[in-house]
């Protein structure tokens, strides 16, 4: 069964960073593009990042390019977002998916 | 980028009544390898999205054959040949063909 949980969210204050894990379970990691997409409260589904299975392609939204890193461990079958610079407006559940399979998502809030 | 609009906003429907949602895309769907892909997800109340639909029109394992979908290009549609209790939420079309990745903002399915 084909498993995504992620974890590391929390309450920040503005202009501070956190770093979200996504571990995966059920496939073969490796094999696979990672998305993460986050959802402000109340709001719809924003992308955020992809990142190739090999990490050789990787793009982000306008919104966060300069502040957030995706990256993946192939050999510990995680997906990282390090996000940094943080603001209000990037409060939100960030979930990991891969195309069909969407995580729990991890609530990170960004407030003083 | 491509901007998704998602039409309607909202729907109110009787068990086994049909619903039909249209999404259309600012530009072609049509990738450089020849698929589309284009997706439709499901978030119920307090849940992660599930995909329903990838590739325009095919179904996800699980998914009742009552969804549809279907479209080319930059118009697409989801159908229900009969709502069911358990169709009640939000669906969001999601194309993945141009980076950055968008989605539909989303028709909310209420149950009467």
């Amino acid at each position: 069964e084909v498993q995504l949980v992620e974890s590391g969210g929390g309450l920040v204050q503005p202009g501070r960073s956190l770093k979200l894990s996504c571990l995966a379970s059920g496939f073969t990691f490796s094999n696979y593009g990672m998305n993460w997409i986050r959802q402000a409260p109340g709001k719809g589904l924003e992308w955020v990042a992809s990142i190739s299975s090999s990490s050789s392609y990787i793009y982000y939204a306008d919104t966060v390019k300069g502040r957030f890193t995706i990256s993946r461990d192939n050999a510990k079958n995680t997906l990282y977002l390090q996000m940094t610079s943080l603001r209000s407006e990037d409060t939100a559940l960030y979930y990991c998916a891969r195309s069909a399979y969407w995580g729990q998502g991890t609530l990170v809030t960004v407030s003083s | 980028d491509v901007v998704m609009t998602q039409t309607p906003v909202s729907l109110s429907l009787a068990i086994g009544q049909p619903a039909s949602i249209s999404c259309k895309s600012s530009q072609s769907l049509v990738h450089s390898d020849g698929k589309t892909y284009l997706s439709w997800i499901l978030q119920r109340p307090g849940q992660s999205p599930k995909r329903l639909i990838y590739l325009v029109s095919k179904l996800d394992s699980g998914v009742p054959d009552r969804f549809s979908g279907s479209g080319s290009e930059t118009e697409f549609t989801l159908k229900i040949s009969r709502v069911e209790a358990e169709d009640l939420g939000v669906y969001y079309c999601w194309q993945a063909t141009h980076f950055p990745l968008t989605f539909g903002s989303g028709t909310k399915l209420e149950i009467k």
